[in-house]
């Protein structure tokens, strides 16, 4: 069974910065695709960030380019998105996504259960 | 950027009614379009991708149509545990992006 488990999130103030963690079981991390994709209080979903399985590409929003970078931690099955120069607006549920694909996005097949970001003073 | 609006916003029905859901598509993404449904406090669960296929385990009530820049997600009798928010997702290309929801309520 797939298995993604964020942790990180919590209370953080504006220009602070957080790193998000997602850990991968119960599939070969090491050959998809992964994701990350927001949901802030009451609105739908932003996705965020792509990382491919040798991180050769990577794609990020533009309302976070330049501020937040994905990575992963093949040997660890870990997934992580450092967030600098947070903003009120960055205040939502982070969730972990696994791709379909191991090259490019495709669709997000399995879901973790998000990890809550607030940024306030 | 693609843009993805969604019609409508939010739908109320009823237990075995049967209810379709657009998306449309700023330019056309031939048919690299997903289907999710959220439920208060969850995670998104994926229901279709590439428009029609259905994800293995999604109750085969749920389909999809379309190409293009037009698709619909129906769902051919409502049960009770379908009443969630469900948002289409276009990977086209990159950025990839998702409509706005919409909100099927009970009547």
């Amino acid at each position: 069974e797939v298995r993604l488990v964020e942790s990180g999130g919590g209370l953080v103030k504006p220009g602070g910065s957080l790193r998000l963690s997602c850990a991968a079981s119960g599939f070969t991390f090491s050959s998809y695709t992964m994701n990350w994709v927001r949901q802030a209080p009451g609105k739908g979903l932003e996705w965020v960030s792509s990382i491919s399985t040798s991180s050769s590409y990577i794609y990020y929003a533009d309302s976070v380019k330049g501020r937040f970078t994905i990575s992963r931690d093949n040997a660890k099955n870990s997934l992580f998105l450092q967030m600098n120069s947070l903003r009120a607006e960055d205040t939502a549920v982070y969730y972990c996504a696994k791709d379909y694909s191991s090259s490019s996005v495709y669709w997000f097949d399995s879901w973790g259960q998000g990890s809550l970001v607030i940024v306030s003073s | 950027d693609i843009q993805m609006t969604q019609s409508p916003s939010s739908l109320s029905a009823s237990v075995g009614d049967r209810v379709t859901i657009t998306c449309r598509a700023s330019q056309s993404i031939d048919s690299y379009v997903n289907w999710y449904q959220q439920k208060p406090g969850k995670a998104p669960k994926l229901l279709i991708y590439t428009a029609s296929s259905l994800q293995s385990g999604v109750p085969s009530r749920f389909s999809g149509s379309g190409s293009g820049t037009d698709f619909t997600l129906t769902i051919s009798s409502l049960q009770p545990e379908d009443f969630a928010t469900y948002y289409c997702q276009q990977t086209y290309n990159m950025p990839c992006s998702f409509g706005p929801g919409t909100k099927l309520e009970i009547k």
